[in-house]
C-alpha cells in the first residue's frame, strides 16, 4: 500500500518567504507527526497531530512555524519569514491512533528545505 | 527533559564482523524504546522495540537489541554484519504515556565486503 508521503521533494527559497510543505500520512492512521532533521543529527519533534487537533506542539521552535490538519488526514506546515537557519529536511510520520507511544511511527522520504 | 545518546558517531566493520551499537537515555519513568534505520537514499524504517517483557528484543534483519533498565540502556547488536547493512542507525525513546518521539544523533555504520 502506498506509504507517507511528501511535497515538494525539495524547496529553495529566499530568506524572509513564506514556505508551505505537505505531508499525506498513510490511510487510515489519525496520528501524524512532524520532524526536522539538521544535517549531522537526529529528527527533532515539532508537533503532533490526533485527528484534526495538535495535540501537543512543544517542539515548533517560533511562532513563524505553525501546522494544520483540517480534515484530519493531509497535514501542511506552514513557515513564515523563513531563515537560513530553517534550512533542514522536515519528516512526517503517521501512525495508528495511540495514546500509548507503542505504535509504529511510519516516516515520508522528507521535504529538503534551503534557505538562501 | 529527555535526551537519547549514541556514542558511536562512525563505525567501519568488515563483512561478518559483530556489531554493537551503544544508545543511552536520560528519561527514569517507563519508555518505549525504538531503533531505526535509514539505507542511503530511503526514508527511515523500524528495526525493532521494546514496551515491556523479555529485555532482549528481536528485530528485522537480524538485529536485537537489549534493554538494561539499571544503565538506562538499549545497545543496538548484530553477530555477523553485511554490507547491505552499511546505513545510517537511529536510537529514539518515548515516555509511557506520549507519543513524541526523542531521537539520538545517529550512528553511521559502512560495512566493507
Amino acid at each position: 500500500g502506498a506509504g507517507v508521503s511528501q511535497t515538494p521533494s525539495n524547496k529553495v527559497t529566499e530568506k524572509g518567504k513564506y514556505v508551505e510543505l505537505r505531508c499525506d500520512p498513510i490511510s487510515g492512521h489519525t496520528a501524524l507527526y512532524w520532524y526536522r532533521q539538521s544535517l549531522g543529527q537526529g529528527p527533532e519533534f515539532l508537533i503532533y497531530f490526533q485527528g484534526t487537533g495538535a495535540a501537543d506542539d512543544s517542539g515548533l521552535p517560533n511562532d513563524r512555524f505553525f501546522a494544520v490538519r483540517p480534515e484530519g488526514s493531509v497535514s501542511t506546515l506552514k513557515i513564515q519569514r523563513t531563515e537560513r537557519g530553517d534550512s533542514a529536511v522536515y519528516l512526517c510520520a503517521s501512525s495508528l491512533d495511540s495514546a500509548t507511544g507503542q505504535y509504529e511511527q511510519y516516516f515520508g522520504p522528507g521535504t529538503r528545505l534551503t534557505v538562501t | 527533559a529527555q535526551s537519547v545518546s549514541q556514542h558511536n558517531h562512525h563505525v567501519i566493520l568488515s563483512e561478518a564482523a559483530s556489531l554493537e551499537l551503544g544508545c543511552n537515555y536520560s528519561y527514569g519513568g517507563t519508555v518505549n524504546l525504538f531503533w531505526y534505520v535509514q539505507y542511503p537514499g530511503q526514508h527511515l524504517q523500524l528495526l525493532l522495540k521494546y514496551f515491556s517483557g523479555d529485555p532482549l528484543v528481536k528485530g528485522i534483519k537480524g538485529f536485537e537489541a537489549e534493554f538494561i533498565k539499571s544503565k538506562f540502556s538499549f545497545n543496538l547488536r548484530k553477530p555477523s554484519v553485511q554490507w547491505s547493512d552499511t546505513a545510517e542507525y537511529f536510537c529514539a525513546v518515548n515516555e509511557g504515556n506520549t507519543d513524541k518521539l526523542i531521537f539520538g544523533t545517529g550512528t553511521r555504520l559502512q560495512v566493507f565486503p
